[in-house]
């Protein structure tokens, strides 16, 4: 299936931990996103890659840190979860580097206890 | 003022019901404007896409654009049951790269 997925789809840590999340997309994109959905559903970019070149670094608390190895490719790490990071995380790719026509992925639920 | 003001409902209407879901923007810069599905506990799935002003239809949904008014509307005609999600609006343009979103409107199609 051509499709953005991302792993895991639910993560339950305690404070301070750090973990990750990763995206993959195989409908040869070249540009790759994140974003965050709070508990209201507002979805805010937080940050967007062009062929692994960073091009949308949002107001993010530097404990966020993404990756991208390739341009199928893009990851989330988040150093010393807080409690406030919990949220639903969702990758999301298109063509191009103006944003139209986004694709999502399924989301990364974030619960930190 | 927001850039994106869009009313979050909940809109419950029954099977059958002409739905319409809008949005106003602020940024007269936006040109490209999207409308999203979102099922609960699934991601954001892309339904219509339109640049600039004028109308689009696709099978029941209808997506319009009135940049004069800076407002965009989607219409859903004969809804059913499996339209149940919340809608979201985005649009972005100029030399914003970003898509901004509308917080989303929830909407129930009763059987």
């Amino acid at each position: 299936d051509t499709a953005v997925s991302q792993t895991p789809k639910y993560l339950v840590t305690q404070m301070g931990n750090d973990k990750s999340i990763k995206c993959e997309q195989n409908l040869g994109h070249d540009t790759m996103y994140w974003y965050k959905q709070d508990s209201k559903k507002f979805l805010k970019i937080m940050f967007s890659y062009n062929n692994k070149e960073l091009i949308i670094n949002e107001t993010v608390p530097n404990r966020f840190s993404p990756k991208s190895p390739d341009k199928a490719h893009l990851n989330l790490h988040i150093n010393s979860l807080e409690l406030g990071d919990s949220a639903v995380y969702f990758c999301a790719s298109s063509q191009g580097t103006r944003g139209n026509e986004q694709f999502f992925g399924p989301g990364t639920r974030l619960t930190v206890l | 003022q927001k850039e994106v003001e869009q009313d979050p409902g909940p809109l419950s209407v029954p099977e059958g019901a002409i739905v319409s879901l809008n949005c106003t923007y602020s940024n007269s810069a936006f040109q490209y404007f999207m409308w999203y599905r979102q099922y609960s506990r699934k991601g954001p799935e892309l339904l219509m896409y339109t640049y600039s002003s004028g109308n689009k239809e696709d099978g029941r949904f209808t997506a319009q654009v009135d940049k004069s008014s800076k407002y965009i509307s989607l219409f859903i005609r004969d809804s059913q049951p499996s339209d149940s999600a919340t809608y979201l609006c985005a649009m972005n343009g100029g030399s914003n790269y970003k898509l901004t979103f509308g917080k989303g409107t929830l909407l129930t199609v009763n059987p």
